[in-house]
This record gives C-alpha cells, structure tokens and sequence, in this order.
C-alpha cells in the first residue's frame, strides 16, 4: 500500500513569490492534516480536514496562507507571499477518521525562502 | 493549553547501551501519548502509543507508560542498536473537543548510537 505522497521534496524560492505543496494521502484516509516543521522544532498543526471540510484551522496563518481538499483526497496548500520565516519543512499527514489516533506523515516539503 | 517537554539532545550512546528519553506533559483531560521517530531522510513514524493511564506501549524494543501520577510518558530501550539512531518525537492527542486527534509534539530528541 502506498503511503503519503507529497511534491515537490525540495523548492527553493525568493520572498515574495507565492509557492503550492500537494500531498495524496493513503487510499480511505478521511482525516488530512498539515504541519510545518521549524528547524530543531516538533511538528505544529496548520489544518485539519475531514474529508474535504476544513475542521480546525485556527493555526493557518490565513493572511498569508490557504489550502484546498477538493472531493475530500488530494490536498493543495499554498503560501502568497513567502516570508523569510516560512522557511520549514511542511509535513502532510492522513489517519483513517480523527479517533483512530495514529498519522501516516509524508516525507515533507523543505521550503527555503532566500 | 496542552504541550509536551522532552528532554534535549543530543543524546549519544555506545552500541547495546540503555537509553531513556524523558518526556512530560501537560493537558487537561486524558489524553493518549505517543512517540513518533524519525530517520535520517525519512518521514515521522509511529514508533508506540498508550491511550490510557498506565497502559505500556511497546515496539522494537522500545518500551514507554503512560504514567498519569507523574504526567510522563518516558521512552526506554534496554540495548540500543546502531539503526536507532534518528529522531524522537514525543507527542500528545487531546481526547475531546475539536483538538481531538491533533496532535501536539515536543522538540524532538536527536539520537546517536556509536558502534
């Protein structure tokens, strides 16, 4: 079974430019979440999806900010403008429903913003 | 509000050495507890989890209980092998309200294990 995949793994770009992260979570997976990873840090939450509703997003920097889960698999998250301080690793992670407690994470996104 | 404090590293260790990684936390309610590893180049996996108090969780060898008394989830792993080294995140899941299933992580404790 194919686990979470996300694109690209590596973006390098300069402040200002706007800059997307797709992720396709495991097969029946219902709960989609987005993390960023500072450097030396743990995860911290952005969203939460059940299927394709937006359940908690009270950690998305929605200035800057937004993403999509259309028909409830695929995830896009974008960022328009980058700021320096959004350089991070963004983590895509599914879990069957919100109770049944264990993530399946993606290998992430390394954005550096130059 | 909830959060996890795990003890900083890095932690470097000799092959067959006994490792303990002290995690701690705070949350109302019940909580379930986890701990997630990462390898080098690699995604954030379950390692255990214990979802209740006094519940041990266990995987590889690695061993953690969930001990409510003393707000602790502490890893252990009697003899610790080269491939262990990575990444240890301790992580916590709120168990009502709609923080339910999000989970909160601590720093993260960078292993070496030496041959």
């Amino acid at each position: 079974e194919a686990g979470v995949v996300q694109s690209p793994r590596y973006k390098i770009i300069e402040k200002k430019q706007p800059v997307a992260f797709w992720c396709n979570p495991i097969s029946g997976h219902n709960t989609l979440y987005w993390y960023r990873q500072n450097l030396g840090q743990g995860p911290e939450l952005l969203i939460r999806y059940e299927n394709e509703e937006a359940v908690d997003d009270s950690q998305l920097p929605k200035d800057r900010f937004s993403a999509e889960r259309l028909k409830g698999v695929d995830s896009t998250l974008k960022i328009q403008p980058a700021e320096l301080g959004d350089s991070a690793v963004y983590l895509c992670a599914s879990s069957q429903k919100t109770s049944s407690h264990e993530q399946f994470f993606g290998p992430g996104t390394r954005l550096t913003v130059l | 509000g909830n959060s996890v404090t795990q003890m900083e590293g890095p932690v470097t260790l000799s092959e067959e050495a006994f490792l303990t990684i002290n995690c701690t936390y705070t949350a109302t309610g019940y909580p379930s507890l986890f701990w997630y590893v990462q390898y080098p180049g690699e995604g954030l996996q379950l390692l255990l989890k214990a979802t209740k108090a006094d519940d041990k969780g266990s995987n590889k060898g690695f061993e953690a209980t969930y001990r409510k008394e003393t707000t602790s989830f502490h890893l252990e792993k009697g003899s610790v092998q080269v491939s262990d080294s990575a990444v240890y995140f301790c992580a916590l899941s709120a168990d009502y309200g709609g923080s339910q299933g999000n989970l909160i992580f601590g720093k993260g404790t960078k292993l070496s294990v030496k041959p």
